[in-house]
């Protein structure tokens, strides 16, 4: 069982750059969690997703910012001309069925980092 | 506004001391408040408490919920130096939202 894998772990982008960040849920796993964490901050709900369908994309940024997670491949969240604001540990999470905390696996996160 | 806060922010104690993690929260439609432990980024899950005065355990670790009063202690006796990590409370309503608090850091020393 190779749990919830996030590439990569450190991203490191100049301001104007698009960041994409990979998440391959665990095996079985059919729903995606996208978080945010910024420095001294909690995780923050970003988007939620299923295969080829976006659920919920209430917590993510209207611009720059998109997510999928396409019927083969893993999930990628899309940051374009990236801002130093934007610089956050970006965590993944994938669960077998829909809105079970309980059954939320966590991928190590990626760290961007913006200069 | 929804919001999850943990105390203290940070704790350093001597292994073979108890802790005590505090957890309050003003979430709308509580549904269940959950407990991770956080070392080398990857969040794992610790214990879902969704009734109050319950007492959750796992071997050294145990928590309780009080819905009442609004808060959730996590509770580590006899701690050991692999109990070193980031503790994160987080609530999840009915509406399928999830707030996580900041967490609070445990280191333990020898």
């Amino acid at each position: 069982n190779a749990g919830v894998m996030q590439n990569p772990r450190h991203l490191v982008r100049r301001r104007g750059q698009e960041a994409r960040l990979r998440c391959s849920p665990m095996k079985g796993h059919s729903h995606v969690y996208w978080y945010r964490q910024l420095p001294e901050e909690g995780l923050k709900f970003m988007v939620y997703l299923q295969k080829e369908n976006i659920i919920d994309e209430s917590g993510m940024p209207k611009e720059r910012f998109s997510a999928e997670f396409p019927k083969e491949g893993p999930s990628i969240l899309r940051i374009q001309q990236v801002v130093r604001g934007d610089s956050a540990a970006y965590f993944c999470a994938s669960s077998p069925l829909p809105h079970t905390p309980e059954k939320l696996f966590f991928g190590s996160g990626t760290q961007l980092s913006v200069l | 506004e929804d919001k999850v806060v943990q105390s203290p922010l940070s704790l350093v104690v001597h292994e073979g001391d108890t802790v005590t993690l505090n957890c309050s929260y003003e979430v709308t439609n509580f549904r269940s408040l959950l407990w991770y432990k956080q070392e080398k980024k990857a969040p794992t899950f610790l214990f879902m408490l969704t009734s109050s005065g319950i007492e959750k355990k796992s071997g050294r670790l145990s928590s309780i919920l009080d819905k009442k009063e609004l808060f959730s202690i996590l509770n580590i006796t006899a701690t050991q130096t692999g109990d070193s990590a980031i503790y994160l409370c987080a609530v999840f309503n009915t509406g399928n939202q999830f707030y996580f608090g900041t967490g609070t850091s445990l280191t333990v020393i020898p």
